[in-house]
């Protein structure tokens, strides 16, 4: 089964700080997704990638930026983080059908 | 733009049939995947349609009429585990990207 590790279940930070999220998955998928989970708003696609250095835009990438070096590992940043970035982070990995990691509950303080 | 529109809550009790819709509006639309959610836990891969018609996987099937831009999963045999939030998704032409609409969270009642 694809595996898919994210390093964080929960963390707090405070305001303006600079937040990394670490994603990594072990079936050599090309694609790898981050996506953000807010009640009665569903998932909404953050930043994505189809392969290394490869990076697009998501739906609400504004405050975020992302960073694929190796093929397993994608990884969120927040670059100054603010308190409406408080949210459940949810980073997956497909060729095909997503497989989810844990999810990081992210609370900026 | 896309968006897709699903209930917010169904209820239904144990031994149960129930069916959760989904309606979608987007360009390039390639399939429709569902999702299922356990408090606390992560979305886990449940069916996918790219083609009209009916998926049967065991207690759940899901269905596509892309004419209507229409689907729903049907959950069948209820049973308190069931218990759970499910997502519909569709993904477009030439990408692996999924929309996912707001959830709908359904209560088994024994």
């Amino acid at each position: 089964d694809v595996k898919v590790t994210q390093s964080s279940r929960y963390l707090v930070k405070r305001t303006g700080e600079k937040v990394f999220l670490e994603c990594v998955q072990d079936m050599d998928h090309e694609n790898m997704f981050w996506y953000r989970q807010d009640p009665g708003l569903g998932l909404r696609l953050i930043y994505f990638s189809y392969d290394v250095k490869m990076k697009e835009k998501g739906d609400i990438p504004e405050g975020y930026s992302v960073s694929r070096e190796k093929k397993e590992r994608f990884s969120l940043i927040l670059e100054s983080a603010s308190t409406n970035q408080t949210s459940m982070y949810l980073c997956a990995s497909s060729e095909g059908g997503y497989t989810f990691g844990s999810g990081t509950r992210l609370t900026v303080v | 733009g896309q968006s897709l529109e699903q209930p917010s809550e169904v209820t239904a009790v144990e031994g149960a049939i129930v069916q959760i819709n989904c309606t979608y509006q987007t360009s390039g639309f390639y399939g429709l995947s569902w999702y299922q959610q356990h408090d606390g836990g992560a979305p886990t891969f449940l069916s996918y349609n790219g083609l009209d018609g009916l998926e049967e996987t065991g207690r759940f099937s899901s269905f596509l009429s892309r004419s209507d831009s229409y689907g729903y999963l049907l959950l069948q045999e209820l049973q308190m585990k069931d218990s759970a939030s499910y997502f519909c998704a569709v993904t477009t032409s030439g990408t692996y990207k999924y929309i996912f609409g707001t959830g709908t969270r359904l209560k088994v009642l024994a």
